[in-house]
This record gives structure tokens, C-alpha cells and sequence, in this order.
């Protein structure tokens, strides 16, 4: 089972500034990486897919980066709506596996 | 729009069984695996189950392999999750989820039905 570790746990961050949120595969996932946010009480979304592509409707301030085994989620301007959990998964190999994930504050 | 609406959670003992459902709507069901995903309570994202488009492959994680069995009705446009000798540990909300066209990418997600196992 590929394992995915997620930093930091927690991201405490002012309206405006960057978030820099890190995902590492245990071994190598080429681009099989996507990424999800969670808000408070709500099933999660989408954000990015295949490492790197926005998915429909997401805000550009939100971009992912990486191959192999590190992976960069990037906000470039966090808003006050970004207060979420973010987890990482990859689907290179069965089972399709989850990041613990991180928590950004606001 | 695509709207997955999960039904039948709710409290059961351990050993109990329990059938969930997911009625989908606002695409091609047929085209698309669909899954499975679990939350216990405080806890991150665990992978259950994936269907195929067809429901001819199923695929399970194997903390549920051979009591849980996921299913489909094409013509209904719903997943079923049959779970069977529940324990405490199956606790959480389950989320019907629906594949992009690759099985492993999650683009849309039910608002999730909550299972407790609990005596």
C-alpha cells in the first residue's frame, strides 16, 4: 500500500498570504495525485487531479506541482473561505490511498 | 447538475448488517465507475469500494473485503453497499463518490449517510 504523509498537520496563515501544503508518496506515483479540500461539515471537493490540473471551477489561486514522490499544493492569496482540511490521495496503485491531511487555519 | 443523494445508514450492533444506497442523477451513470468512501468521526478519508461502469468489476479495500459487497442498477441509476458483520471500527459516514474517467480521481460526492455499530 502506497503511504501518503501530508505537511505540516496544521497551517495558520492571515487573509492574503501564501499556502505552501506538502504531500509525499512512499514511492513513486508519476502524476497520480489528486488533491480535495474539505470544509467544515461538508463532504470534500475536488481541487486538483493528475497533480497539476484544476478542476472545473476552481479558483486559479489554487495550483499543484510535483511528479514522483513530492508534491506541492499551492494558495497563492489564502481567502477567508480556504479554512478547510486539504487531502492529498493517489491512484497509482490499489488501494487508492488518502494523506492524513492538513489543516489550514485562517 | 450532478446530485448523489446516499439513504439507509443508522445505529446497528456489532455483528449487524446493513444496506446503504445512493440514487444519482445529472449524468451518464452507466459510464462511470462509483464508489465507496468512508470518514470515521475526527478521522481522515479511507477508500471502501469502486464498481465499474458496467458493475461487472468491483474492487474492495481489504478491511471490508469479504463483508461488504457493492453493487449497481444501471436502469435506477443507484449504488448499493451491502454490509455485513459490522463492527466498531466500520463506524463513520459513508460517501457515495463518482469516478472521473479515470477510477481513481473522485470528482463529485454525495453529502454522506452515517453509520453507527455500536451495542
Amino acid at each position: 500500500e502506497i503511504v501518503l504523509t501530508q505537511s505540516p498537520a496544521t497551517l495558520s496563515l492571515s487573509p492574503g498570504e501564501r499556502a505552501t501544503l506538502s504531500c509525499r508518496a512512499s514511492q513513486n506515483i508519476n502524476t497520480y495525485l489528486a488533491w480535495y479540500q474539505q470544509k467544515p461539515g461538508q463532504a470534500p471537493r475536488l481541487l486538483i487531479y493528475d497533480a497539476s490540473n484544476r478542476a472545473t471551477g476552481i479558483p486559479p489561486r489554487f495550483s499543484g506541482s510535483g511528479s514522483g514522490t513530492d508534491f506541492t499544493l499551492t494558495i497563492s492569496s489564502l481567502e477567508p473561505e480556504d479554512l478547510a482540511l486539504y487531502y492529498c490521495q493517489q491512484r497509482r496503485n490499489w488501494p487508492c490511498t488518502f494523506g492524513q491531511g492538513t489543516k489550514v487555519e485562517i | 447538475e450532478v446530485q448523489l443523494l446516499e439513504s439507509g445508514g443508522g445505529l446497528v450492533q456489532p455483528g449487524g448488517s446493513l444496506r446503504l444506497s445512493c440514487a444519482a442523477s445529472g449524468f451518464t451513470f452507466g459510464s462511470y465507475a462509483m464508489n465507496w468512501v468512508r470518514q470515521a468521526p475526527g478521522k481522515g478519508l479511507e477508500w471502501v469500494s469502486t464498481i465499474s461502469g458496467s458493475g461487472v468489476d468491483t474492487y474492495y479495500a481489504d478491511s471490508v473485503k469479504g463483508r461488504f459487497t457493492t453493487s449497481r442498477d444501471n436502469s435506477k441509476t443507484t449504488l448499493s453497499l451491502q454490509m455485513n458483520s459490522l463492527t466498531a471500527d466500520d463506524t463513520a459516514l459513508y460517501y457515495c463518490v463518482k469516478s472521473t474517467a479515470h477510477y481513481g480521481t473522485y470528482d463529485f460526492w454525495g453529502q454522506g449517510t452515517r453509520v453507527s455499530v455500536s451495542s
